[in-house]
């Protein structure tokens, strides 16, 4: 099963663009890599899943360079309710949900 | 389209006793996994259930056991309850591929 990497906790200013890394080094040809996030108390919700190249929908952009042993989540012009915990997941669902990100926007 | 729902979405229970959750995932979906998730140790894969049958198991005892019926709703029960096992108890339903939509969870204290 692939591990991940990703920063325990970033800091962000709202309307900035924020970009979260996630390390996988031993992706499997088959892994998908998939983002969620996750607010106090409630259920992780899925943002963004991509394969390689770029991945963009309507929260965010998922981007993946040719050797896909890491990922970028993207967040266009963050607000005060983006704060929360983003996690990156490699491969099936049974893939083991790291610590993730917590991140913070700051007015 | 309904998401995931989970009932009952809080509960307190004594140690010792036993507790049953219940989950409905999105119509049309057919797996459904089960998470628990505490501060100390994060988000765990308890096991997933695909068209009646435990398709995967997490490294948890036995005192935690669940089923799925026929119409993809699962329930999770855990018998002889411990402090430890408060948590969010979390579930997630998919269709295809890898994504899932998780419910609001079931928040347990277990006093």
């Amino acid at each position: 099963l692939a591990k991940t990497t990703q920063p325990i906790s970033m800091d962000s200013y709202e309307g900035q663009e924020v970009n979260i890394t996630c390390s996988h080094n031993n992706i499997a040809t088959n892994d998908y890599i998939t983002w969620y996030q996750q607010f106090p108390s409630q259920g992780p919700r899925f943002i963004i899943q991509g394969y390689k190249t770029k991945v963009t929908n309507e929260v965010a952009s998922l981007f993946i360079p040719a050797d896909r042993k890491s990922s970028t989540l993207s967040l266009p012009r963050v607000s005060l309710s983006d704060t929360a915990v983003y996690y990156c997941l490699v491969g099936g669902p049974l893939e083991v949900f790291g610590p993730g990100t917590r991140l913070s926007v700051l007015p | 389209k309904a998401g995931v729902t989970q009932t009952p979405r809080y509960l307190i229970k004594t140690r010792g006793q036993q507790v049953t959750l219940s989950c409905s995932p999105i119509s049309g979906h057919r797996s459904v996994s089960w998470y628990q998730q505490t501060p100390g140790q994060g988000l765990q894969f308890l096991f997933e259930y695909f068209s009646e049958t435990q398709r995967n198991k997490g490294n948890f005892p036995g005192r935690f056991s669940g089923r799925q019926f026929s119409n993809s709703r699962s329930e999770m029960n855990v018998s002889t309850l411990e402090l430890g096992d408060s948590a969010l108890y979390l579930c997630a339903s998919r269709k295809e591929r890898y994504e899932q939509y998780f419910g609001p969870g079931t928040r347990l204290t277990v006093t």
